[in-house]
């Protein structure tokens, strides 16, 4: 039973083009979404987040989008470089509560 | 990921003997998180914990398993009679606080691998 879904599990993108990473989710009480980059042999990174009162969070390259009405985020990385490549986690949280986290989705930006 | 720090980074452990792993959390921070990474999966929640005080644990497998946040020192998950399905990244992650606008902090994970 996956509350938060990543139906891409990998993506390649031009290098300057935009990326659009997509995450869904089924609990309706989630207030609270991120973002997480993971390099391999690390931990995964903070990227971005967006409570429920927003429907748009921007920082530098990073935009994430909150379409509460059809329980959709996406992150748009504008514009993509190599260094971006990894895997990007989506994740959902109720009331400051544990974290649930989406599958992943394997981003590789071409030179 | 500077802050978390966890170890060791990689253990090595026959089936039957015990592991331990030690997470020690971001400076200020008091809440912290033990999460599990499969191959080729994402990260499944086992627990969370306050300083001496096991908050959530619904993530926990119901026995050998067990985790701590003792008052003073780092957080301890410890994994008794091994076996190899629990061979996992394990990432620790910790908050200042619960609540709105608070994003957790990764280490860089310990990769436990059972014989």
């Amino acid at each position: 039973d996956q509350q938060v879904k990543q139906n891409s599990p990998s993506l390649s993108v031009q290098e300057g083009r935009i990326s659009i990473l997509n995450c869904d989710y089924t609990n309706s009480m989630f207030d609270y979404f991120l973002w997480y980059k993971k390099y391999p042999a690390e931990g995964p990174t903070f990227l971005i987040s967006i409570s429920s009162i927003k429907d748009k969070n921007e920082d530098g390259r990073f935009t994430v989008f909150l379409n509460k009405s059809a329980k959709h985020l996406s992150l748009h990385i504008v514009p993509s470089q190599p260094g971006d490549s990894a895997v990007y986690f989506c994740a959902a949280s109720a009331y400051g509560q544990n974290f649930v986290f989406g599958p992943g989705t394997r981003l590789s930006v071409l030179p | 990921n500077a802050g978390v720090m966890q170890n060791p980074r990689h253990l090595v452990r026959r089936r039957g003997q015990e592991a331990r792993l030690r997470c020690s959390p971001m400076k200020g921070h008091s809440h912290v998180y033990w999460y599990r990474q499969l191959p080729e999966e994402g990260l499944k929640f086992m627990v969370y914990l306050q300083k001496e005080n096991i908050i959530d644990e619904s993530g926990m497998p119901k026995e050998r398993f067990s985790a701590e946040f003792p008052k003073e020192g780092p957080s301890i998950l410890r994994i008794q009679q091994v076996v190899r399905g629990d061979s996992a990244a394990y990432f620790c992650a910790s908050s200042p606080a619960t609540g709105i606008d608070q994003p957790q902090h990764f280490g860089d994970g310990t990769r436990l691998s059972i014989l």
